[in-house]
């Protein structure tokens, strides 16, 4: 069984749409990390949790927003989606010294 | 600015020849360096990490890197490449001071060439 789970593993939606991706772990991690990757960009940085009542905001949070409903979910909204959204999303948990574990993503189309 | 350079954003090589995938990193301070691994459709996977000791570190797979201090690099290599090697290569680093944050490199897609 996976230890970072990620659901939907694909969407489509359209512009103006609230869109919420939904990250699940079972490795007993406090630290929960959100990501988007893009073409020749690398992963950047969204949000990141150290426990459910830490939140921080990453490199790149605005339009996004996200939910620590406990120490095992971890969820990305997006209020109201528009095209240069459209990604590849993951979620990643972390142990020291910082080694990060990652789901397998979720790709979101945004029309 | 604290920053991860990947030189060369797609490497290709022979089947059975090095590998040599460079980073390089700006910070007087020595981070922890990381080296993941990502298949088609799949998320990242760690090859190695670098945090203190050793600065020749091994990873899964065949693959190494080594912390040079002076060069502020950590250069990822694999003496003999496999078909299966083909992937897509990001090099992390987790600066001092950056509130346990992952800076990553924008990849470096690796193909092998029969």
């Amino acid at each position: 069984d996976a230890d970072v789970t990620q659901t939907p593993r694909n969407r489509i939606t359209k512009t103006g749409k609230r869109i919420m991706l939904e990250c699940s772990q079972t490795k007993g991690h406090d630290r929960m990390y959100w990501y988007r990757q893009d073409p020749g960009l690398g992963l950047r940085l969204i949000y990141y949790s150290f426990d459910v009542k830490d939140i921080n905001k990453g490199e790149i949070s605005d339009g996004y927003s996200v939910s620590r409903q406990a120490q095992a979910k971890f969820s990305l909204s997006l209020e109201s989606a528009i095209p240069n959204q459209t990604a590849l999303y993951f979620c990643a948990t972390s142990r020291p010294p910082d080694e990060q574990f990652f789901g397998p993503g979720t790709r979101l189309t945004v029309l | 600015a604290q920053s991860v350079t990947q030189l060369g954003s797609h490497v290709s090589v022979s089947e059975g020849a090095l590998v040599l995938l460079r980073c390089n990193y700006s910070s007087s301070v020595p981070p922890y360096l990381f080296w993941y691994v990502q298949y088609p459709n799949q998320g990242l996977q760690l090859l190695l990490k670098y945090t203190t000791g050793a600065t020749l570190v091994k990873g899964i797979n065949g693959f190494e890197a080594e912390f040079k201090k002076s060069e502020t690099s950590f250069h990822l290599t694999k003496p003999s490449a496999h078909m299966s090697d083909a992937a897509e290569y990001f090099c992390a680093v987790r600066f001092s001071g950056s509130a346990r944050q992952l800076t990553f490199g924008s990849g470096t897609q690796l193909t092998v060439l029969p």
